[in-house]
């Protein structure tokens, strides 16, 4: 059984500071990982993906993925409340069939004024 | 684009009755992938399709629930008869397909389904 796995909050910071969410996956063959933003009653929305060890910036978000440990994080800077959301970490364990995604249950962040 | 285009958008139906729902996929996209999201279980893929044939389906909760791709731009997901714990909201997602290890899968807007 594949599973990931997510903190599910709520995580809450302030205005302006570093939101750090985390991710841990069991599968060793996974090949690349997905960080979704979903709010309240909206579908899920890509932020960004990353497949190789180490950081990959855009803009506030960073992700940053270490496969020997197996896990992967998004960091959020200067966050604001419009940030508010809940954020699911997807991993993907590519095969020639197809391409599943398995689902974190999200963790719930907060972002106070 | 478009996006991924579901209907409706809001369901609600008695416990028995068949409900369908329906999804248009994101032009050139090869694989669709329905979901069913609830606060209890989060999201849960149910079955995906890739150039229209049916690839795992091993997350359809019950013979009560089918899936269809009769084409490259339309798919169903219909459950009949309905049970009042089938309420939940269901995700159309849509992406390229097999061959690209970073498909990214785009959502829907989702249908909120309820049964009484």
């Amino acid at each position: 059984q594949k599973e990931v796995e997510q903190n599910s909050g709520p995580l809450s910071v302030p205005e302006g500071a570093i939101a750090s969410l985390n991710c841990t996956y069991s599968d060793r063959g996974s090949q690349s990982f997905f960080w979704y933003r979903q709010y309240s009653g909206k579908s899920p929305e890509l932020i960004m993906f990353i497949y190789s060890n180490g950081d990959k910036e855009d803009g506030r978000f960073t992700a940053q993925l270490n496969k020997a440990s197996q896990y992967v994080s998004l960091l959020i800077r200067d966050s604001q409340p419009s940030d508010s959301a809940t954020y699911l970490c997807a991993v993907n364990s590519y095969n020639n069939a197809g391409n599943m995604l398995t689902f974190g249950g999200g963790t719930r962040l907060m972002v106070k004024p | 684009d478009a996006g991924v285009i579901q209907s409706p958008r809001h369901e609600v139906t008695e416990m028995g009755q068949e409900v369908t729902l329906r999804c248009k996929p994101i032009s050139g996209h090869n694989s669709l992938f329905w979901y069913r999201q609830t606060m209890m279980r989060g999201l849960e893929l149910l079955i995906y399709f890739n150039n229209n044939v049916p690839i795992d389906d091993s997350g359809m909760p019950e013979d009560r629930f089918s899936a269809k791709m009769p084409n490259a731009s339309f798919s169903t997901l219909k459950i009949q008869p309905s049970e009042p714990r089938d309420s939940a909201v269901y995700f159309c997602a849509s992406s390229l397909g097999p061959g690209v290890s970073t498909d990214t899968q785009y959502f829907g807007p989702g249908t909120r389904l309820t049964v009484l």
